[in-house]
């Protein structure tokens, strides 16, 4: 099993331009989530979905869309990328069948000028 | 709200010298308790969790952590440090019943000196 992957590992975007950063995971686990991470900061949930077709907001959802059309796939969109959303992205996913252990993957690093 | 605190955002220890690193939780229910442990320019991985049960918890890598609820803490401890044990190590909490969300503290990074 690849376990949860993210691509790209780096991009870099110019102000107002706009992405999806790509995550996808293979262990047919329900609950999936975007996390940012910045220095200092620890991870703070953007977006989560506990399953295809239901996401919701976490704790900085602004500037940021999701959608959830497969078990296996949750991509982020950021429209109009700002100097804000220069961070690390990490997605998670897991099962609920044991309970709350989240598996990450590698990040993707942006930085947007 | 439940929050994480975790005090010292930069710990130093001697190569085979104690590893403790601290995380306090504030809320009104013991939550489910987690540390996760991140090495350089990767994701995180689970070191070990608490949900019920014995309050001590081992982990991977010699880890093991003790959920005192009077003093609303889950300390991590390692008896021997070795240098592979550079990293950077978050406490995370999730509220029993929750959609299985993490709140997670704002890390320590454990540097290992030889």
């Amino acid at each position: 099993n690849a376990g949860v992957t993210q691509t790209p590992k780096f991009r870099i975007l110019k102000i107002g331009q706009s992405m999806t950063l790509q995550c996808t995971q293979d262990m047919n686990h329900n609950y999936m989530y975007w996390y940012r991470q910045d220095p200092g900061m620890g991870l703070k949930l953007i977006y989560y979905s506990v399953g295809a077709g239901i996401t919701d907001k976490g704790e900085v959802p602004n500037g940021y869309n999701v959608s959830r059309s497969t078990t296996e796939d949750f991509p982020l969109r950021l429209e109009l990328a700002a100097p804000s959303q220069t961070s690390v992205y990490f997605c998670a996913s897991t099962s609920g069948s044991v309970i709350y252990e989240q598996y990450f993957g590698p990040g993707t690093r942006l930085t947007v000028t | 709200a439940q929050s994480v605190t975790q005090l010292g955002s930069h710990v130093s220890v001697s190569e085979g010298a104690l590893v403790l690193l601290r995380c306090n939780y504030s809320s009104s229910v013991p939550p489910y308790l987690f540390w996760y442990v991140q090495y350089p320019n990767q994701g995180l991985q689970l070191l070990l969790k608490y949900t019920t049960g014995a309050t001590l918890v081992k982990g991977i890598n010699g880890f093991e952590a003790e959920f005192k609820k009077s003093e609303t803490s889950f300390h991590l401890t390692k008896p021997s440090a070795h240098m592979s044990d550079a990293a950077e190590y978050f406490c995370a909490v999730s509220p029993r019943g929750s959609a299985r969300q993490l709140t997670f503290g704002s890390g320590t990074q454990l540097t290992v000196l030889p």
